[in-house]
């Protein structure tokens, strides 16, 4: 299948300080893609999404970018919170509605 | 609008037993998917239901199947478990497609002895 791939296993950032998430993805007829959450013990919690037709999308502290030419997908996390710790995945999904998720990235915030 | 739940949350089985889990989704919503995670391989897709039927299939063997009832809530079972079973089963509800964002449920927790 199509794989969906994170630069990095684990990221760490001082807590106040902004985050970049990143994620390369290689099929390019992929259409959607999703940014999710999951802290230990839940189910991923949506974030923020994008379709193709975009390159910037903003949400509260959160901004995901979207580089088509070189298949990269991007989190940017604002002022990042001892909340924001988590693991984040990306997602994508091309037109035969299923989802494709990376191995995942885990944010550690220190205070 | 309550979120999607599964249940049971936790379960214990035993090698070649077989395993029954249950996924509402949001009101309103008639995709739900199924998921795997696990440790070592992530999130792996399973199926998609929507309207009562199996759209999309993942690649994993013919012990893991699913259904979806005419109420959109949807059951997966798995027959004759193994030990590499044991995974967090993870359900997603859509509106229409499954280029509709997708809302995970907790997930039931499976371990298999």
């Amino acid at each position: 299948g199509e794989s969906v791939g994170l630069h990095l296993p684990t990221l760490s950032v001082q807590e106040g300080d902004n985050s970049i998430i990143n994620c390369a993805y290689s099929n390019s007829a992929s259409d959607y893609f999703i940014w999710y959450k999951q802290e230990s013990g839940k189910g991923p919690q949506f974030i923020i999404d994008i379709r193709s037709n975009m390159d910037k999308r903003q949400g509260q502290r959160v901004t995901v970018l979207l580089n088509k030419t070189v298949k990269h997908l991007s989190l940017q996390i604002a002022a990042t919170q001892p909340g924001d710790s988590a693991v984040y995945f990306c997602a994508e999904t091309f037109p035969l509605n299923k989802f494709y998720f990376g191995s995942g990235t885990k944010l550690n915030v220190k205070p | 609008k309550a979120g999607v739940t599964q249940t049971p949350r936790y379960l214990i089985k035993t090698r070649g037993q077989q395993v029954t889990l249950s996924c509402s989704p949001i009101s309103g919503h008639r995709s739900v998917s199924w998921y795997q995670q696990t440790p070592g391989q992530g999130l792996q897709f399973l199926f998609e239901y929507f309207s009562e039927t199996q759209r999309n299939k993942g690649n994993f063997p013919g012990r893991f199947s699913g259904r979806q009832f005419s109420n959109s809530r949807s059951e997966m079972n798995v027959s004759t478990l193994e030990l590499g079973d044991s995974a967090l089963y993870l359900c997603a509800s859509g509106v229409v497609t499954g280029e509709d964002t997708q809302y995970f449920g907790p997930g039931t927790r499976l371990t298999v002895l």
